[in-house]
C-alpha cells in the first residue's frame, strides 16, 4: 500500500515556465512534508519542507503548498531553469517514526 | 567534509552469491537508513539504525542483513543475492529526530544475474 502518492511521473516545462509536483497521502498522523531531489548518479538532497500548521512555504523559486483537508501537497518550481532538472520525491513522516515514507518520484525536463 | 560514504559504486553479482555493501558517515549523526531506490517505486526503506547499537526493520527488509558496526558505520549484507535484488542501494544519515535532514550518499548500483 503505497502511502504516498506522486503524480506525474515525468514532467516537461519551458525554460522559465512553473513546474508543478502533486502529493497526496493517506495517513492523517503525518505530519513533516519534506521534498527531495535528485541528479542523476547522485542521492537525494533536501530541498524544502512543511509542516501542517502553514498552508505555504517558500524558498526562492521553490514553493510547498499543503492542502490538509484534502491531505495534499504540491510543489511549485517558478522561473523553471535547465539546472533544475533532475528527479523530485516528496515524502511524509511522523513523530515517533524516525524513517521517512517517499513518493514515486517525478523526473523533470526544463528544456532551453 | 564527505558526508556519506558507499562502497562499492557498482557491482554484479551472481545468483546466490553474497556481498556487504558498506556506509560511512563523518557527521556524528545518530540515525542511519538504507534504502533502495526502483524505477517507478521511489525510495523504499530496508533497515534503519535509530542509535548505535540498535536496528529496526523497514518496509523491505526481507533477504537483507544490516550491521551497526560503530557510530560512523552502517552496513547492508545480501547473504543470497536474487535477480529482485537489482537495485540501486542508498545509505543516509541524519541527527535523528524524526524531522531531522537526510543525507544520502551516491549509491551503490547492484545487478544481480
Amino acid at each position: 500500500q503505497q502511502q504516498v502518492k506522486q503524480s506525474p511521473q515525468s514532467l516537461i516545462v519551458q525554460k522559465g515556465g512553473i513546474s508543478i509536483i502533486n502529493c497526496a497521502y493517506e495517513n492523517t498522523a503525518f505530519d513533516y512534508f519534506p521534498w527531495y531531489q535528485q541528479f542523476p548518479g547522485k542521492g537525494p538532497a533536501l530541498l524544502i519542507a512543511i509542516r501542517p500548521d502553514v498552508s505555504e512555504k517558500k524558498e526562492g523559486r521553490f514553493t510547498i503548498s499543503f492542502n490538509k483537508s484534502a491531505k495534499q501537497f504540491s510543489l511549485h518550481i517558478m522561473d523553471s531553469q535547465p539546472g533544475d532538472s533532475a528527479t523530485y520525491f516528496c515524502a511524509a513522516s511522523r513523530a515517533g517514526r524516525r524513517a521517512l515514507t517517499f513518493g514515486s518520484g517525478t523526473r523533470l525536463q526544463v528544456q532551453p | 567534509n564527505a558526508g556519506v560514504t558507499q562502497t562499492p559504486k557498482f557491482q554484479v553479482l551472481k545468483t546466490g552469491q553474497s556481498m556487504t555493501l558498506q556506509c560511512a558517515q563523518d557527521m556524528n549523526h545518530n540515525s542511519m537508513y538504507w534504502y533502495r531506490q526502483d524505477p517507478g517505486m521511489g525510495l523504499r526503506l530496508i533497515y534503519y539504525s535509530a542509535s548505535e547499537g540498535t536496528t529496526d526493520k523497514g518496509e523491505v527488509p526481507n533477504g537483507y542483513n544490516v550491521s551497526r558496526l560503530n557510530k560512523r558505520e552502517f552496513s547492508l549484507r545480501l547473504e543470497s543475492a536474487a535477480p529482485s535484488q537489482t537495485s540501486v542501494y542508498f545509505c543516509a544519515s541524519s541527527e535523528g529526530q524524526y524531522n531531522s535532514p537526510l543525507h544520502f550518499g551516491n549509491g551503490t548500483r547492484l545487478t544481480v544475474t
